[in-house]
């Protein structure tokens, strides 16, 4: 497995501001995940972050509101910009560990926001 | 495209007893895995136990069980003596092939099944 510590834990931001947060692993690894779990919802794909290059956005989601760094193998941040009540939400990062015939996605303990 | 369906908003069962929560998926790929998460009130997301497409056997991980069936595209978990501490969200999750493979390393999630467990 894979231990992901991921910061804040949780958080109460006013509209407007910006929040970031941090996913460390204690492996190197090429790719980390960022989710939005958005109240009584499954997981969405934000975006793809690898090391070295952009950051790969999935559909709905914009680098100018999420603004992602991946400046090693080992860390990561996904800034959320100018929030609004509805970017109250389960933050979450993770990371594939394992082998072809096994590989399993790991997930840090999320980042609860919440936006007045 | 990949699509996970889960038709059991809640489940309900009494402690000790076995329960089984339902995961249908949908993909074109013949290569692709399988997972089964836990999601206690807390947030934090618990893997439970995976299923690769081309393992023959059910996996099986302490008392999670997943009841594989290819042809019916089912991949359905079950717990067996369940715990209190088994109340939680659960949610079944899909990758498609392996980036070797021409698969995107992403993983689609259903909508969950909310799990209480009675004393």
């Amino acid at each position: 497995s894979a231990v992901i510590s991921q910061k804040p834990s949780r958080d109460i931001c006013q509209r407007g501001t910006s929040l970031t947060i941090q996913c460390q692993v204690d492996s190197q690894v090429t790719m980390m995940f960022w989710y939005r779990q958005q109240p009584g919802q499954s997981l969405t794909l934000i975006a793809t972050a690898n090391q070295g290059s952009e950051a790969t956005y999935e559909s709905g989601f914009v680098i100018d509101k999420f603004p992602i760094s991946r400046p090693n193998l080992t860390f990561s941040t996904l800034t959320v910009s100018n929030m609004s009540p509805e970017d109250s939400s389960i933050y979450l990062c993770s990371v594939w560990v394992g082998t072809v015939a096994k590989n399993i996605q790991y997930f840090g303990a999320g980042t609860r926001l919440s936006v007045l | 495209a990949q699509k996970i369906t889960q038709t059991q908003p809640g489940m309900f069962v009494q402690e000790k007893e076995a329960v089984t929560l339902d995961c249908t998926y949908d993909t074109s790929d013949q290569s692709y895995g399988l997972f089964w998460y836990k999601q206690p009130s807390s947030g934090e997301m618990i893997f439970l136990i995976y299923q690769g497409s081309y393992d023959e056997q059910n996996a099986t991980e302490g008392r999670y069980s997943l009841n594989f069936q290819k042809a019916r595209k089912s991949a359905n978990l079950v717990i067996s003596a369940s715990q209190l501490g088994d109340s939680a969200m659960y949610f079944c999750a899909m990758r498609d092939a392996l980036p070797f493979e021409g698969g995107s390393e992403k993983l689609v999630f259903g909508k969950g099944t909310k799990l209480t467990v009675n004393p």
